[in-house]
């Protein structure tokens, strides 16, 4: 079973608007966390926000922030005020306390800001 | 800058070879993680060195190796290389090998091109 999942796999989003990114996660275990990278195109994984299972307030990280809803199991990710430079592909990512060390990572979504 | 050193930053090989690729943690991380990013697979986690011991095993081949060596670098070993072994290989580090709020820090990849 997959247990990040993001249903977009590309959008398309004016300059200047807001975006939100879904992604959706599965787990039995009380203690995680959520992260949110950025790839651009030159490749590099860019860490961009922490949500913790226990946290009550959403992360928020300059122009990101983080939707956490942890009764519907989701973490989407918002951008405000996109720029021509978000433009990258986005990763949802789950690590879990209980289970074995490595991070899960989501499929991705293709995010593409029009000017 | 993650702090993430890995090299080469490009790799090209012929099938049947073997080549090894290189991580610098962070200064400070103990942990090193080894990631596959395919174009079909998405990022698929191949194995986790905390302080030089081997701490989780993913979906690596029998082919590949690694280890974390006393200074803490890492190095993947790819072996009777295939076509289907070119892809973009991340080496991760992180503060510690059990919490699950640290994020993972990436370095850029080794880009690795099986002919």
């Amino acid at each position: 079973a997959q247990k990040i999942t993001q249903t977009q796999p590309g959008m398309f989003v004016q300059e200047k608007e807001a975006v939100t990114l879904d992604c959706t996660y599965d787990t039995s275990d009380p203690s995680y966390g959520l992260f949110w990278y950025k790839q651009p195109s030159s490749g590099e994984m860019i860490f961009l926000i922490y949500q913790g299972s226990y946290d009550q307030q959403n992360a928020t990280e300059g122009r990101y922030s983080l939707n956490f809803q942890k009764a519907r199991k989701s973490a989407n990710l918002v951008i405000s005020a996109s720029q021509l430079g978000d433009s990258a592909m986005y990763f949802c990512a789950m690590r879990e306390r209980y289970r074995d060390d490595k991070i899960i990572f989501g499929k991705g979504t293709r995010l593409h800001i029009l000017p | 800058d993650s702090g993430v050193t890995q090299t080469p930053k490009h790799l090209i090989t012929a099938t049947g070879q073997r080549v090894t690729l290189r991580c610098s943690p962070r200064s400070g991380d103990l942990s090193v993680y080894w990631y596959q990013q395919s174009l079909d697979q998405g990022l698929q986690f191949l194995i986790q060195y905390y302080n030089g011991e081997e701490r989780a095993k993913g979906n690596i081949l029998e082919r590949f190796s690694a280890q974390q060596f006393p200074d803490l670098h890492s190095e993947l070993n790819l072996s009777s290389l295939e076509l289907g072994d070119s892809a973009l290989y991340f080496c991760a580090s992180s503060v510690e090998g059990s919490s699950y709020n640290s994020p993972l820090h990436f370095g850029n990849g080794t880009r690795l091109t099986v002919t």
